[in-house]
């Protein structure tokens, strides 16, 4: 069975450019959540989507913007790139966002952006 | 703002030894504590979790102890192993009304020596 897939795998940019990151859950999970993590810290949450809306946000500006689309795979985008954008973006999907004393979240390879 | 903080943030352990990772938290809003191994290159992985009304948690060599009163939760990794090389990050799950997400410690780079 293929497990979370993320593309592209590596990506590089400059400064003030947009990038779209893009994920594939596993078959049959619904929900989707993205993380960035910065070299050498745990991932911080951005968004989870679920059944195609957004069902949590994390502290991050709106440049950072998310959609979650029928086959349940989602975009994450980010506008007017920063330098401290440089990160792994980490995409995780589950069953259902969340079940009480239960983990459902499986991570993906993430995607390396470098912004220049 | 919600936080989890872990500590060590290095460590170094002989094959066999036991590795300790420990966590703290504020926020009592957090209903679930699961640990992660993460390999470089690749993204973390489901290590062992636990709920608030369990003292401790053991599957195989990995132990999670849960003291709720301190707001403290560790990792004991028995027997360390070379392949156990990795970084290590708890987390902590929070409900908020309409939402939910995972608050991530710092992670703690474990090394194990052959």
């Amino acid at each position: 069975d293929a497990g979370v897939t993320q593309s592209p795998t590596h990506l590089i940019k400059t400064r003030g450019q947009h990038v779209t990151l893009r994920c594939s859950p596993i078959s049959g999970h619904k929900s989707v959540s993205w993380y960035q993590q910065v070299l050498g810290q745990g991932p911080q949450f951005i968004f989870q989507y679920y059944e195609k809306e957004e069902r949590g946000r994390g502290n991050f500006p709106d440049r950072f913007s998310a959609r979650q689309f029928p086959n349940y795979s989602s975009e994450l985008n980010v506008n007017a790139l920063l330098l401290g954008d440089s990160a792994l973006y980490l995409c995780a999907s589950s069953l259902v966002p969340y079940r009480a004393g239960e983990e459902t979240q499986y991570f993906g390879p993430g995607t390396r952006l470098l912004v220049l | 703002q919600q936080q989890v903080k872990q500590s060590p943030q290095s460590l170094i352990v002989q094959k066999g030894g036991i590795s300790i990772i420990n966590c703290a938290y504020e926020n009592t809003a957090f209903d679930y504590f699961p640990w992660y191994q993460q390999f470089p290159g690749k993204g973390p992985a489901l290590l062992i979790a636990i709920r608030p009304d369990v003292s401790e948690k053991k599957e195989g060599r990995f132990t999670i102890s849960f003291n709720k009163s301190a707001k403290q939760f560790s990792l004991h990794i028995m027997d360390s192993q070379p392949g156990d090389s990795a970084t290590y990050f708890c987390a902590a799950h929070q409900i908020s009304p309409g939402t939910y997400k995972y608050i991530f410690g710092t992670g703690t780079r474990l090394k194990v020596l052959a």
